[in-house]
């Protein structure tokens, strides 16, 4: 499949270390934030979410980190594994006229897992 | 969860010709959403697909350029038209109801 995140900034780790990787926002009305990875070829999957009444959510080996002062998102992986290597993107919901909301996205990272 | 299924998954393309991308997904959604993902770089949001009536396109994408149609609600398709090499891309669908959105597997276009 065709790769993506060939220009992105990448994190490389090794297994069984915890990864940690970090997103700005940009719209301090954003209400709601989620985690997508991509893994070469497919589409993003929705990883965890959290909103913006918490600073933190935990899910299976992944922690999302929310810092509304400084709009900081992190994404913590625990006991990273050779099948976390993927980009991950960071993605903020905002709401607009006519009582919808839409998904901007981050510029993503790309997490590197080495054996 | 929905599963959003693109057709066709990918294909090279003639300058100046048009291609439509449909996107079904399993079950009602509310919203749908495309965006393009240009090599190496993230998502770009083009337009909200809505039911029954005229695409809301963000800066910077135009209907004649990406024309949107959604008859109901769970289908909607892409047209990229008059195609040059700057439109190498992917093009995801993605559906969702409240939450989390859902995405396709993407449409990858090669201009040539």
């Amino acid at each position: 499949g065709e790769s993506v995140g060939l220009h992105l900034p990448t994190l490389s780790v090794q297994e069984g270390d915890n990864s940690i990787i970090n997103c700005a926002y940009s719209n301090s009305a954003s209400d709601y934030f989620i985690w997508y990875k991509q893994e070469s070829g497919k589409g993003p999957q929705f990883i965890i979410d959290i909103r913006s009444n918490m600073d933190k959510r935990q899910g299976q080996r992944v922690t999302v980190l929310l810092n509304k002062t400084v709009k900081h998102l992190s994404l913590q992986i625990a006991a990273t594994q050779p099948g976390d290597s993927a980009v991950y993107f960071c993605a903020e919901n905002i709401g607009v006229s006519g009582g919808y909301n839409k998904l901007i996205f981050g510029a993503g990272t790309r997490l590197a897992v080495h054996p | 969860s929905a599963v959003i299924s693109q057709k066709p998954s990918r294909d090279i393309c003639q300058r100046g010709t048009s291609l439509t991308i449909q996107c079904q997904v399993d079950s009602q959604v509310t919203m749908m959403f495309w965006y393009r993902q240009q090599p190496g770089q993230s998502l770009t949001l083009i337009a909200t697909a809505n039911q029954g009536s005229e695409a809301t396109y963000e800066s910077g994408f135009v209907i004649d350029k990406f024309p949107i149609s959604r008859p109901n609600l769970t289908f909607s398709t892409l047209t990229v038209s008059n195609m040059s090499p700057e439109d190498s891309s992917i093009y995801l669908c993605s559906g969702r109801s409240t939450g989390e959105l859902f995405f396709g597997e993407g449409s990858r276009l090669t201009v040539l």
